[in-house]
């Protein structure tokens, strides 16, 4: 009964190092999504997933990929870290009809890029 | 494209005052989700309410209202009583029927209850 998953909750990153935010859901919701937060800014969609095998690039998809091979997991690749990407980053899920409760969050990771 | 607009950027009151916080909408389908979201000094996102557009009748649940309005695109959230507690970031968002799992967030409300 975990919800989403998100790991690692802290990064410290280099500029121009690679990484891989990892995002799991035991709900069997087949839309899950990515957003960014920034401070005054809202959250804003990187990346989202209708399903399996699907994914489309949402606001501000440069610099970010995503790929979508299980129900359960949608990992957000980070390909040449940028100061410009420090933030925080949340992953959702839901399913079609955006459930009673909405889109689930996991808790978020906070990155930062020096 | 869907867009939501939350124009208070901060609000301060003192405890046991109402507040209500203000949320606009944009969206050409027909079929559509709202949301709202409260989000502590701790950082996670709690999930409040969804509403879908078939769906007008206004909610109460505890201290908290919303009011939904197809016709001025508004589905506002009225907290009574505020507590202290209450003092978050309160988000507004949309997700139309044909976005897939897309979700455009307002900008969000600032709330400081003050003792």
């Amino acid at each position: 009964n975990a919800g989403v998953t998100q790991t690692p909750k802290f990064q410290v990153l280099k500029t121009g190092q690679s990484m891989t935010l990892q995002c799991a859901q035991d709900m069997n919701h087949e839309y899950m999504s990515w957003y960014r937060q920034d401070p005054g800014m809202g959250l804003r969609l990187i990346h989202y997933s209708v399903g399996a095998g699907i994914t489309d690039q949402g606001e501000v998809p440069n610099g970010y990929n995503v790929s979508r091979s299980t129900t359960e997991d949608f990992p957000l690749r980070l390909l040449s870290a940028a100061p410009s990407q420090t933030s925080v980053y949340f992953c959702a899920s839901s399913g079609p009809s955006r459930g009673t409760y909405g889109y689930t969050f996991g808790s978020g990771t906070r990155l930062t890029v020096v | 494209a869907q867009k939501v607009t939350q124009a208070q950027t901060e609000i301060s009151v003192v405890e046991k005052e109402d507040v209500t916080l203000d949320c606009v909408y944009e969206t050409r389908d027909t079929t559509y989700y709202l949301f709202w979201y409260k989000q502590p000094p701790s950082g996670e996102l709690v999930f409040l309410i969804r509403r879908n557009s078939f769906d007008e009748q206004n909610e109460i649940s505890g201290r908290y209202s919303w009011n939904f309005q197809k016709s001025t695109s508004s589905f506002n959230f009225t907290i009574t009583a505020s507590q202290v507690v209450d003092s978050a970031v309160y988000f507004c968002a949309l997700s139309e029927e044909t976005s897939g799992s897309r979700l455009t967030f307002g900008e969000g409300t600032q709330l400081t209850v003050n003792p």
